[in-house]
């Protein structure tokens, strides 16, 4: 795949759920995924800037991790909360091509309080 | 400490129009963007410099052009504004390919 594809496109849980979604991204020359959150009238935040095959990073009860030989990414949230509720954006970075990052169109989390 | 700031915030302007939108980095990144939020949300990129370099510069019209005068500042200039250019523009830097940070969006009206 040369887009970028996240799954599910929205999604609605109840707080204390946990969930994950999918990010499917062009595996062949494959330099970095980055995950952002995205409230709505803000501007989109960093979560995570993952590089290595394998490697999971951390940031509360938001875990992310990275498979670059199939081309997928997975970001969970332990126990959802309310002011989790936001769209989550995951970006492609592909070596040579000029830092362009390719993005996602997101998946819109709602959690019921 | 605003680390990616961009003025003004809010734009609304007539047809026509040439406006500019400024932004500033604090943060010592050495690659600055311009990104276009469509009506779906959707994040589109415009323009990247690389330490004052124009690195990307995609399909927009010439009516846009970007203008970097150090790393640390992109202005974006809008000549004979349209109806179409109605949208939220982001400005954001990066350093090395790490994550973006972003501006906090300026919403531009034309009417």
């Amino acid at each position: 795949i040369l887009n970028v594809e996240q799954s599910p496109q929205s999604l609605h849980v109840q707080e204390g759920d946990s969930t994950n979604f999918t990010c499917s991204f062009p595996s062949s020359n494959f330099y970095a995924l980055h995950w952002y959150r995205w409230e709505t009238a803000k501007s989109p935040e960093a979560l995570f800037v993952m590089t290595l095959n394998g490697d999971e990073k951390k940031k509360g009860r938001i875990s992310a991790t990275l498979n670059t030989k199939e081309g997928y990414s997975y970001l969970y949230i332990k126990g959802s909360q309310p002011e989790d509720s936001a769209t989550y954006l995951c970006a492609s970075l592909r070596a040579g091509n000029n830092r362009k990052l390719i993005w996602g169109l997101g998946t819109s989390l709602a959690v019921n309080p | 400490d605003t680390a990616v700031s961009q003025t003004p915030k809010y734009l609304v302007t007539q047809m026509g129009n040439d406006k500019s939108i400024k932004c500033e980095q604090n943060l010592g990144h050495d690659t600055m963007y311009w990104y276009k939020q469509d009506s779906k949300k959707f994040l589109k990129i415009m323009f990247s410099y690389n330490n004052k370099e124009l690195i990307i510069n995609e399909t927009v019209p010439n009516r846009f052009s970007p203008k970097s005068p150090d790393k640390a500042h992109l202005n974006l200039h809008i000549n004979s504004l349209e109806l179409g250019d109605s949208a939220v523009y982001f400005c954001a830097s990066s350093h090395l390919g790490y994550g973006y940070t972003f501006g906090s969006g300026t919403r531009l009206t034309v009417v």
